[in-house]
């Protein structure tokens, strides 16, 4: 069965950068998956889309602060130069027979 | 410009039936795969269910929880993508959110569903 995970919280200092993990369950490494941004109160948002190559596909209008990578069976999400407004939770998501979100990370701006 | 539009939440009773539209904009409707994604409050989200474009066989498929009870439609000459409930349980109480394509590239605003005695 195909599960993604990712830690419940992460923090990181104004103005730095963050790293988030999202990890593909055993024998699916080969899957590509999307990042997607919630601030409090609103809908989510698609950052990008990133494959098992690396590659990255980010949305419409999306700053370049916001990266993808690959290695082996994780996805990350780099956010660098953060800002107040990059406080939200982030989901990742692939696609199997159905949708799957991963539990998403809680992101504080420090 | 790219814009998704729900409309139909409100509240309702254990049992009971409503349909939520989404209202679609600024690309060729008729050709993507569509999906239904919800969120209960205080949770993560949650993929309901999906429909293939016409080209594609407009197949459905639903997540577990919904299964039997929810049906996914679409009617492309009014770029209108829509969610029939039936049956409807407590724990079904979410935002409902329409997306579009495999990877959720764009997201509507939601509409609350709330299912309450």
């Amino acid at each position: 069965q195909l599960v993604l995970t990712q830690s419940p919280s992460a923090s990181a200092s104004l103005g730095a950068s963050v790293k988030l993990t999202c990890t593909l369950s055993s024998g699916h490494r080969s899957y590509a998956i999307a990042w997607h941004q919630q601030q409090p109160e609103k809908g989510p948002r698609y950052l990008m889309k990133v494959n098992s190559d690396g590659s990255q596909n980010r949305g419409d209008g999306i700053p370049d602060r916001f990266s993808g990578s690959t290695s082996g069976a994780e996805r990350y999400l780099t956010i660098s130069s953060l800002q107040f407004d990059d406080e939200a939770d982030y989901y990742c998501q692939t696609w199997d027979t159905g949708g799957v979100f991963g539990g998403g990370t809680k992101l504080t701006v420090l | 410009e790219v814009q998704l539009v729900e409309s139909g939440g409100g509240l309702v009773k254990p049992g009971g039936s409503l349909r939520l539209s989404c209202a679609a904009s600024g690309f060729t409707f008729g050709d993507a795969w569509m999906s239904w994604v919800r969120q209960a409050p205080g949770k993560g989200l949650e993929w309901v269910g999906r429909i293939k474009s016409k080209a594609d066989g407009e197949t459905t498929d639903y997540a577990a929880p919904v299964k039997g009870r929810f049906t996914i439609s679409r009617d492309d000459s009014k770029n209108t993508l829509y969610l029939q409930m039936n049956s409807l349980k407590t724990e079904d109480t979410a935002m409902y959110y329409c997306a579009r394509s495999k990877y959720f590239d764009y997201w509507g605003q939601g509409t609350l569903v709330t299912v309450s005695s």
